[in-house]
C-alpha cells in the first residue's frame, strides 16, 4: 500500500518561502502524477498543481506567478515552493496520488498545517 | 475554471434514512470519447486526509461501502447514502477532475438529526 507523507516547517514568516516535501513509500513515484492540495483551517481544498514524474508541471493559475513543483525520482519524493507568502497562505497542505489523468485523487498524505506569521 | 457548486451546505439526517448530496458543474465533465464523467466525490473526517468514495460519478472506489451511490452526468451530480450510519458523519466534497484547475465544491456537512 502506497503511503505518502509530508514534511517541512509548520511556521513560515511573511514574505518568505514555504517549502515542503512528500515522500512516497511501498511504491514507485514513477508513471503517477503527484499533486499538492491545501486546507485552509475549516474551508475547502484548493488544488495548486502537479507533476508528472518526467518533470512536466500544470499549476493552478490563481497561484502560478509563486509555485514550483519538483520531482527527485531517486528518492521517491516530490517538492512544493510557494513563495511571497502571507497571513491567506495559512492551511493544511496535502500531497496526493493521481494514478491517471482519467481518474482522481486516490491517496492522500495526513496533511501538514502551515502557518504564516511573524 | 470549473465551478463546483454543491447543495446544500449541511445536511441533518436520522440515523438509517437517506442522505442525498446535490453537485453541480458549471460546464459540463463529460469526456466525450470515452462516455465518463470525470467527477469524484470524498468524505472528510476531523483530522484527516479526504478519502475518495466514487469516481467517474458512480464508481465505487475499492473498499467503499454499497451503500454509497453516485449519479448523473453532464454537469448535475448527486450523491446517495442509502441507509445513514454514524460512522458517515463527516464533510462530503465533490471535485472535477476534467479540466485543470482541478476544482472541489464547497462542502456538505452530513448530521445526524
Amino acid at each position: 500500500q502506497v503511503q505518502l507523507q509530508e514534511s517541512g516547517p509548520g511556521l513560515v514568516k511573511p514574505s518568505e518561502t514555504l517549502s515542503l516535501t512528500c515522500t512516497v513509500s511501498g511504491g514507485s513515484i514513477i508513471s503517477y502524477y503527484w499533486s499538492w492540495i491545501r486546507q485552509p483551517p475549516g474551508k475547502g481544498l484548493e488544488w495548486i498543481g502537479h507533476i508528472f514524474d518526467s518533470g512536466s508541471t500544470n499549476y493552478n493559475p490563481s497561484l502560478k506567478s509563486r509555485v514550483t513543483i519538483s520531482v527527485d525520482t531517486s528518492k521517491n519524493q516530490f517538492s512544493l515552493k510557494l513563495s511571497s507568502v502571507t497571513a491567506t497562505d495559512t492551511a493544511i497542505y496535502y500531497c496526493a496520488r493521481r494514478y491517471s489523468s482519467s481518474y482522481p485523487f486516490d491517496n492522500w498524505g495526513q496533511g501538514t498545517l502551515v502557518t504564516v506569521s511573524s | 475554471d470549473i465551478v463546483m457548486t454543491q447543495s446544500p451546505d449541511s445536511l441533518p439526517v436520522s440515523l438509517g434514512e437517506r442522505a442525498t448530496i446535490n453537485c453541480k458543474s458549471s460546464q459540463s465533465v463529460l469526456y466525450s470519447s470515452s462516455n465518463k464523467n470525470y467527477l469524484a466525490w470524498y468524505q472528510q473526517k476531523p483530522g484527516q486526509p479526504p478519502k475518495l468514495l466514487l469516481y467517474w460519478a458512480s464508481t465505487r472506489e475499492s473498499g467503499v461501502p454499497d451503500r454509497f451511490s453516485g449519479s448523473g452526468s453532464g454537469t448535475d451530480f448527486t450523491l446517495t447514502i442509502s441507509s445513514l450510519q454514524a460512522e458517515d458523519v463527516a464533510v462530503y466534497y465533490c471535485q472535477q477532475y476534467y479540466s485543470t484547475p482541478h476544482t472541489f465544491g464547497q462542502g456538505t456537512k452530513l448530521e445526524i438529526k
